[in-house]
């Protein structure tokens, strides 16, 4: 069965410092591992995601993901984060079968504070 | 959020009543889902279909139907078997991306209350 954890229920960072949000996974062979960002009272957008290639993605809003898979992590990732970052984000996975829905962690609530 | 549309974004239910929670899409997408968010638990798959005419069970199906007649369409009817229904009712939709990997669009959702 695949699962994904989010250790942090809350990360708070300071504006314009660099921002990370972890997520480690367990699944069956090769994972396809995604990012969403959720805003109050909002469905969820997606913001980016790694099925193969470089171990190093990039998404929306300057956001940005490494695939680390001796660590099975896919840790999400900023350089310098801003205030309208504030939100809930949701790691999730799915094993390479193409018909298997994704698996999402409990969410992480990033604060940034200014 | 575009694309798929979630009605009505507050609902409240009276105890014994069925009540539906309704998802469109106009993205001609193939599979949708329908998700529960609670506090602190994040998302909990409740049922979701690959195709028109078929669904399968998520994780928490129990005390929830749905039917998927038309493939823009997928409602979803919290009945009085489902004892805590308060929760944030998440519907998205997918296609096919990449090597296979489906991309999922969500809706704005709908806040369910129990009277």
């Amino acid at each position: 069965a695949q699962s994904v954890a989010q250790p942090e229920d809350q990360v708070n960072v300071a504006e314009g410092n660099p921002l990370t949000v972890k997520c480690t996974y367990s699944v069956s062979g090769n994972p396809y591992l995604f990012w969403y960002v959720q805003y109050p009272n909002r469905g969820l957008q997606f913001l980016l995601k790694y099925i193969t290639g470089d171990n190093l993605v990039k998404g929306s809003y300057g956001f940005e993901a490494e695939f680390n898979k001796s660590q099975t992590s896919f840790h999400l990732k900023k350089p310098s984060a801003l205030v309208s970052d504030s939100a809930l984000y949701f790691c999730a996975v799915r094993g390479p079968s193409g018909n298997t829905p994704l698996v999402f962690g409990k969410g992480t609530r990033l604060s940034v504070i200014a | 959020d575009g694309g798929i549309t979630q009605s009505p974004k507050y609902l409240f239910r009276k105890e014994g009543q069925n009540v539906t929670l309704s998802c469109e899409q106009n993205l001609n997408h193939d599979a949708m889902y329908w998700y529960r968010q609670d506090p602190g638990q994040g998302l909990r798959l409740i049922y979701y279909s690959q195709i028109v005419n078929d669904f399968q069970k998520g994780d928490i199906a129990e005390g929830y139907s749905v039917s998927r007649e038309k493939k823009e369409s997928f409602p979803l009817t919290v009945t009085s078997a489902q004892k805590n229904p308060t929760a944030f009712y998440l519907c998205a939709s997918g296609f096919p991306t990449g090597q296979g990997a489906r991309k999922l669009f969500f809706g704005s959702g709908t806040q369910l209350s129990v009277l």
